[in-house]
């Protein structure tokens, strides 16, 4: 079963303007953590933010902020004043306990273009 | 501090010969994978280590083997390449004890293999 859903294969935002990429998961682990990563087209993984299971706040780093909602178990990233440099897939991933051996399970990704 | 190498960058194979990929780190984590990105897939789990000597298969393992001889190098093998494993190999560590499995893990640049 997929852990990880993002519903969304391509977005287009604006420039300046803010956007929301969808992930939801799938775990009945009660300690997880969820990513984000950025890939642009060079190819490299990039971190982006992090949020724990038991995180009480929403994780927010610069222009990156995740809505966590635990009991609709969504992780969405918002990214707020779009940049042209934003244009990139986007994968949201999650990390269950020791027993998964800590791998990150990913969704198959958003493709984000901001346009001028 | 170089993070996570690997070499090569590209590499193009016949059907039926072997290969390693390498993938070093220097931040001494303990925890180190292999995942694959194919179009549309998103990263998958090949094997991972949660320390030297210690390894084991993620979701597709079939046609790789993994050693985990020292902290630092976790090289994969592919012991008879076929077409199907043509794909982007992206190798990646993190701290796998304690509170420090909420940390990311940090990715190579990725190894482009095609299997002809």
């Amino acid at each position: 079963a997929q852990k990880i859903t993002q519903t969304q294969p391509g977005m287009f935002v604006q420039e300046k303007e803010a956007v929301t990429l969808d992930c939801t998961y799938d775990t009945s682990d009660p300690s997880y953590g969820l990513f984000w990563y950025k890939q642009p087209s060079s190819g490299e993984m990039i971190f982006l933010i992090y949020q724990g299971s038991y995180d009480q706040q929403n994780a927010t780093e610069g222009r990156y902020s995740l809505n966590f909602q635990k009991a609709r178990k969504s992780a969405n990233l918002v990214i707020s004043a779009s940049q042209l440099g934003d244009s990139a897939m986007y994968f949201c991933a999650m990390r269950e306990g020791r027993n998964s051996g800590y791998a990150l399970n990913f969704g198959k990704g958003t493709s984000l273009l901001v346009t001028p | 501090n170089a993070g996570v190498t690997q070499t090569p960058k590209f590499q193009v194979l016949k059907t039926g010969q072997s290969m390693t990929l390498q993938c070093a780190q220097d931040m001494n984590h303990e925890y180190m994978s292999w995942y694959r990105q194919d179009p549309g897939m998103g990263l998958r789990l090949i094997h991972y280590s949660v320390g030297a000597g210690i390894t084991d298969q993620g979701e597709v393992p079939n046609g790789y083997n993994v050693s985990r001889s020292t902290t630092e190098d976790f090289p994969l093998r592919l012991l008879s390449a076929a077409p199907s494993q043509t794909s982007v190999y992206f190798c990646a560590s993190s701290p796998a004890s304690g509170l420090e499995r909420a940390k990311p893990q940090y990715f190579g640049p990725g190894t482009r293999l095609t299997v002809l």
